[in-house]
């Protein structure tokens, strides 16, 4: 079945610092490919999202190529804030009308000043 | 901007007792789901609502039961809890109507023991 595989954590960065999230998948079909993103205490809430290949999303500086050659769906950032302390999950969802989404682990990281 | 509100936040129960989670959204979303978040596994469904007044298994619903009381409110009822039901619990909801929309709206979660 379809699954999500992301790298293991957490990361631990300081302020400025780049940041790659890595996160590959495995799917039937052609899947829609996401980030999720959940500060301490609260919801998890959208981040971005790509539906087809070689499309990128971005949002607050955050940014993903969705790599169909490669199965990935890695998360960038060029330059960390101590507020984007949080925990961040990939996932995606099938074609298909009945199609729900599939959540990686998540991966926790920790910004210092 | 109350968005997905859960209640309890946090709850301990003793093995065999029961408890209904309640989750209400005010965004006038048509569909709404629980999940449970476990160290090491992500986030996995365990019953949607597509609709009001339908409910649909997820990935993991055996041990609870589900009410879409009306538009706004959907809960999970656990009826005789076991350790294995340790977890985060999080309601969520989506603005279509057919519990397939990717841009999901999450509660701040309910965190539940059971010993």
């Amino acid at each position: 079945g379809d699954s999500v595989t992301q790298m293991e954590g957490p990361v631990t960065l300081s302020e400025e610092a780049f940041l790659t999230i890595n996160c590959t998948y495995t799917a039937t079909g052609y899947p829609s490919l996401f980030w999720y993103v959940q500060y301490p205490g609260e919801g998890l809430q959208l981040l971005l999202k790509a539906t087809k290949a070689d499309d990128k999303g971005s949002n607050k500086g955050f940014e993903a190529t969705y790599r169909k050659e490669t199965t990935s769906f890695h998360l960038e950032k060029g330059s960390v804030q101590v507020s984007d302390s949080a925990v961040y999950f990939c996932a995606l969802r099938e074609s298909g009308a009945n199609s729900k989404l599939t959540f990686g682990k998540g991966i926790t990281l920790s910004v210092r000043p | 901007n109350a968005g997905v509100t859960q209640t309890p936040k946090f709850q301990v129960l003793k093995t065999g007792q029961s408890m209904t989670l309640q989750c209400a959204q005010d965004m006038n979303h048509n569909s709404m789901y629980w999940y449970r978040q476990d160290p090491g596994m992500g986030l996995r469904l365990i019953y949607y609502s597509a609709s009001e007044g339908t409910t649909d298994k997820g990935e993991v619903p055996n041990g609870y039961n589900v009410s879409r009381l009306n538009k706004r409110e959907f809960s999970l009822r656990l009826e005789s809890a076991a350790p294995s039901q340790t977890s985060v619990y999080f309601c969520a909801s989506s603005e279509d109507r057919f519990a397939t929309n990717e841009k999901l709206f999450f509660g701040s979660g309910t965190q539940l023991s059971v010993l």
